[in-house]
């Protein structure tokens, strides 16, 4: 059973860069498409991006000169880099595995919420 | 990018009646779509991909259908534990992914 979990902290200021791990089990980082979403308290789903072992990530285009996603296989995790936070990033940020590129997700993280307050 | 637009906003139903949920694509995404329930502090649940297919250990009276521009989900009689917000999202153009904005199931 794959198994994915969140961690990072809580709390940031606005303009402090926000870093997120997701820690793999039961499946390779090395196959599949490790992706971010993420949910304003409240609200829908946003998608951020993925990692790929075997390719460049893809990012969301509006939020893609603030986000790096990669991978560190050596911890099968994957990470999530988003710089200069404001308010508006205050979310629960998943991880999620997709077997397409941009695909279906058919395993979660339980989320981690991410709140950016001065 | 592509919108989806979920129809209706909030659906309030008994046990075992039927329900009905509609996403409707801004273009055409052919049969790229997905469904999730999404219950209280928990993360999504993958119900029905490729608009028609069941996945792993999702019940039968779960049930996609449509194409192109109009979808729908349908759960054919209603259990206690069906209650949540269910969202759309295509992956048939992308960067981005898009999901759409929820329909909250109650259940009476």
């Amino acid at each position: 059973q794959v198994q994915l979990q969140e961690s990072g902290p809580g709390l940031l200021k606005p303009s402090e860069t926000l870093s997120l791990t997701c820690n793999v089990s039961g499946a390779s980082i090395t196959t599949d498409y490790w992706t971010w979403i993420r949910q304003p308290p409240g609200k829908g789903l946003e998608w951020i991006g993925y990692f790929s072992y075997s390719g460049s990530p893809h990012y969301n285009p509006s939020l893609k000169s603030r986000v790096t996603i990669s991978g560190d296989t050596s911890k099968n995790q994957f990470s999530l880099r988003f710089n200069s936070v404001a308010a508006a990033d205050t979310a629960v940020y998943f991880c999620a595995r997709s077997t397409y590129s941009g695909g279906w997700y058919d395993f979660w993280g339980q989320g981690t919420l991410v709140t950016v307050s001065s | 990018e592509v919108v989806l637009t979920q129809s209706p906003a909030t659906l309030s139903l008994s046990p075992g009646e039927r329900a009905t949920l509609s996403c409707r694509a801004s273009e055409g995404v052919s049969y790229f779509l997905a469904w999730y329930q999404q219950k209280p502090g928990q993360p999504p649940r993958l119900l029905i991909y490729d608009a028609s297919k069941r996945a792993t250990g999702i019940p039968a009276r779960f049930s996609g259908g449509g194409s192109g521009t109009d979808f729908t989900l349908t759960i054919s009689s209603l259990e206690p534990e069906d209650f949540g917000v269910y969202y759309c999202q295509q992956r048939n153009t992308w960067p981005p992914i898009t999901f759409g904005q929820g329909t909250r199931l109650e259940i009476k």
